[in-house]
């Protein structure tokens, strides 16, 4: 079974951009979440998708937005990029919201110049 | 303000021993706690859960204790190997918050 795939997995991107990123969950798995890893502030829950709605959204400006599509694929873009969204962005994905066990995709390393 | 915390970020062991990895929180209404384990270039990996309602659960060779009094976490590894090598994240699930991950310890393996 395939695992969590996430692309693209480098990202290089100037102020004021914005930026899509694609995460393709495990066959089967209709909940996808998302996560904003930094040195500074750890791993952060940015939001979560399961058949096609946003369930739960994290504290992050509204400029941090996603959307999942009927595959169970999901998109999450970043609108009018800051350098302090350079970051590892981690999709996890689970079976539903109340699984207890997410599995995360390597990730995409975004940089903002 | 709620929070999941670690002690320590960085812990060295000899080959062979057994590791302990500690983790505060401050939140008690979490359904379940979670220990993650990520390499470097790598996204967290699942290593084991236990729910709010339980005081142990062992994996291979992993052992999670919870003890709500005191609102403490603890991940034990057994006959640490360089492959444990990673950074371990404890994380709490409260539902609708998605999942609130500590800041990380460092397990560095000593040959």
């Amino acid at each position: 079974k395939a695992g969590v795939t996430q692309t693209p997995r480098y990202l290089i991107k100037t102020r004021g951009q914005q930026v899509t990123l694609s995460c393709s969950p495990i066959s089967g798995h209709r909940s996808v979440s998302w996560y904003q890893q930094t040195p500074g502030q750890g791993l952060q829950f940015l939001f979560e998708y399961f058949s096609e709605t946003q369930r739960n959204k994290g504290n992050f400006p509204g400029r941090f937005s996603g959307r999942q599509f009927s595959n169970s694929r999901s998109e999450m873009n970043v609108s009018t990029l800051e350098l302090g969204d350079s970051a590892l962005y981690l999709c996890a994905s689970s079976s539903n919201p109340g699984a207890t066990e997410a599995f995360f995709g390597q990730g995409t390393r975004l940089t903002v110049v | 303000g709620e929070s999941v915390g670690l002690h320590l970020p960085t812990l060295s062991v000899q080959e062979g021993d057994n590791s302990i990895i500690n983790c505060a929180y401050s939140n008690s209404a979490s359904d379940y706690f979670i220990w993650y384990k990520q390499e470097s270039g790598k996204g967290p990996q699942f290593i084991i859960d236990i729910r709010s309602n339980m005081d142990k659960r062992q994996g291979q060779r992993v052992t999670v204790l919870l003890n709500k009094t005191v609102k403490h976490l603890s991940l034990q590894i057994a006959a640490t190997q360089p492959g444990d090598s990673a950074v371990y994240f404890c994380a709490e699930n409260r539902g609708a918050d998605g999942l609130t991950f500590g800041k990380g310890t460092h397990l560095i393996i000593q040959p």
